[in-house]
């Protein structure tokens, strides 16, 4: 069945510092994989989507790469600021390409001044 | 700004109670979606629709059932709610198309007694 698995422990940085966050699906690659950041008690708010052969994609301090053959993407947050302190989401779509999307379960960022 | 609308941030409702959620979207978008998100467990999809009067079960149906009459609402029904259904409630648009990111809304979230 297809997954995504973000590392369920919380990350620490200090402030300044470059956050890396990791996302693992599994069987096909899919064409897109998208990022979300949430706060608690709201919503999820879309970030980023990456194509399977952009290989990188850049918004401002954030940077997002597709790796197929480990089957893996990262999100890095370089410059880290304590609002930058959220839930990030990784989600792909299900076979067929659909408008659906699986989501991981998320990575806590906590980024301490 | 575009919005997806909950029309409840919190709601208490009695075991057995038959319980309406309402969503509504600004955007002009085709699909439409209803999570769970539950600790643990993350966003599990309950509903989809990509139409009017068009809808598909996600992975987590049963208990539940979802209207969409008009193009800008969706609304999920809690047939005879229970327990097990308190949980934080997110709906979610997109454009029709698998690379689009989803826009979500505030969020419902209901408590069952």
């Amino acid at each position: 069945s297809q997954k995504i698995e973000q590392n369920s422990e919380a990350l620490n940085i200090q402030e300044g510092k470059t956050a890396t966050l990791t996302c693992n699906y599994t069987n096909y690659s899919p064409a897109y994989l998208q990022w979300y950041r949430q706060d608690p008690g709201r919503g999820p708010v879309f970030l980023l989507l990456i194509r399977e052969n952009e290989k990188e994609k850049r918004k401002e301090r954030l940077k997002v790469t597709f790796d197929t053959t480990l089957k893996q993407s990262l999100f890095h947050i370089t410059a880290s600021q304590p609002a930058d302190s959220a839930t990030y989401l990784c989600a792909r779509h299900r076979s067929g390409n659909t408008g659906k999307l699986i989501f991981g379960q998320g990575t806590t960022l906590q980024v301490k001044p | 700004d575009v919005k997806v609308t909950q029309s409840s941030r919190y709601l208490v409702k009695r075991t057995g109670e038959k319980v309406f959620l309402e969503c509504v979207q600004d955007m002009d978008h085709e699909n439409m979606f209803w999570y769970r998100q539950d600790p643990g467990l993350g966003l599990r999809l309950i509903y989809f629709s990509y139409d009017v009067k068009m809808k598909e079960k996600g992975d987590i149906p049963e208990g539940y059932s979802v209207s969409r009459e008009k193009k800008e609402r969706f609304s999920l029904i809690l047939e005879s709610a229970s327990t097990n259904q308190t949980s934080m409630y997110l709906c979610a648009s997109s454009l029709l198309g698998a690379d689009y990111g989803y826009t979500f809304g505030s969020g419902t979230r209901l408590t069952v007694v």
